[in-house]
């Protein structure tokens, strides 16, 4: 069964500083996708990036940065420079074709809750 | 930009009530899903629906869940005898479908059983 992974429950930095998530998951699939939301206090989920199973390219988007190693089963998310609006809750998620084959499903990872100080 | 649109944002009710919580998903998407979170836990899947029809759900999803696409615009998540632990922040997201879409995701439902 799929599961996946964010080993930290909560993080906390100094605005300016670089943080890193970290993300592990476990799949049977050979075709997946990886996914990171982030859900601000307000309660919704944010969509960030989805990375596809055969692309294991790093990404970069602005202070956003991703490290996919299909190695290591992980999808890390680096925060650069940190503001305090970044404080919110990061969740990790995988994505694998459903038993009929016509939908797919996330599974979340736990989260980690990110809070940057002034 | 398309979004999907659900409501009530919060809805307060007693145990053993009826609720039904509403989605818009966005109007080319061809898959629904309703997904839960109980507060500060993680996201959960709870049900899958595309063609008029469930896909695939989850073992949360009993016998008084049920889902519906009423008019080819909404889809409904019905709880037919609310429970104190169905509190939870309830999400409706779509997607155009295979295996390249992304899943957008509803502001969420608020639901507090009493």
């Amino acid at each position: 069964a799929q599961k996946v992974t964010q080993a930290q429950t909560e993080i906390s930095v100094v605005e300016k500083e670089d943080v890193t998530l970290d993300c592990v998951y476990e799949t049977r699939d050979t075709t997946y996708y990886l996914f990171w939301y982030k859900q601000p206090p307000s309660g919704e989920l944010v969509f960030l990036i989805r990375r596809n199973s055969f692309d294991e390219q790093n990404e970069i988007s602005g202070r956003y940065s991703w490290n996919f190693q299909k190695s290591t089963s992980s999808f890390n998310f680096t925060i650069t420079a940190s503001q305090v609006v970044d404080s919110a809750v990061y969740f990790c998620a995988l994505s694998e074709t459903l038993s009929s084959g016509s939908a797919r499903q996330l599974t979340f990872g736990s989260g980690t809750q990110l809070t940057v100080l002034p | 930009e398309p979004e999907v649109t659900q409501t009530p944002s919060h809805q307060v009710t007693q145990m053993g009530q009826e609720v039904i919580l509403r989605c818009v998903p966005i109007s080319n998407h061809l898959y629904f899903y309703w997904y839960r979170q109980i507060l500060g836990q993680k996201v959960e899947f709870l049900v899958s629906f595309y063609n008029n029809e469930i896909s695939e759900k989850s073992e949360i999803f009993d016998d008084q869940f049920s889902v519906e696409r009423p008019d080819g615009s909404n889809f409904t998540l019905k709880i037919r005898s609310t429970k104190l632990e169905d509190s939870a922040m309830y999400f409706c997201a779509s997607t155009r479908g295979g295996i390249t879409g992304e899943l957008f995701f509803g502001e969420g439902s608020r639901l507090t059983v009493l």
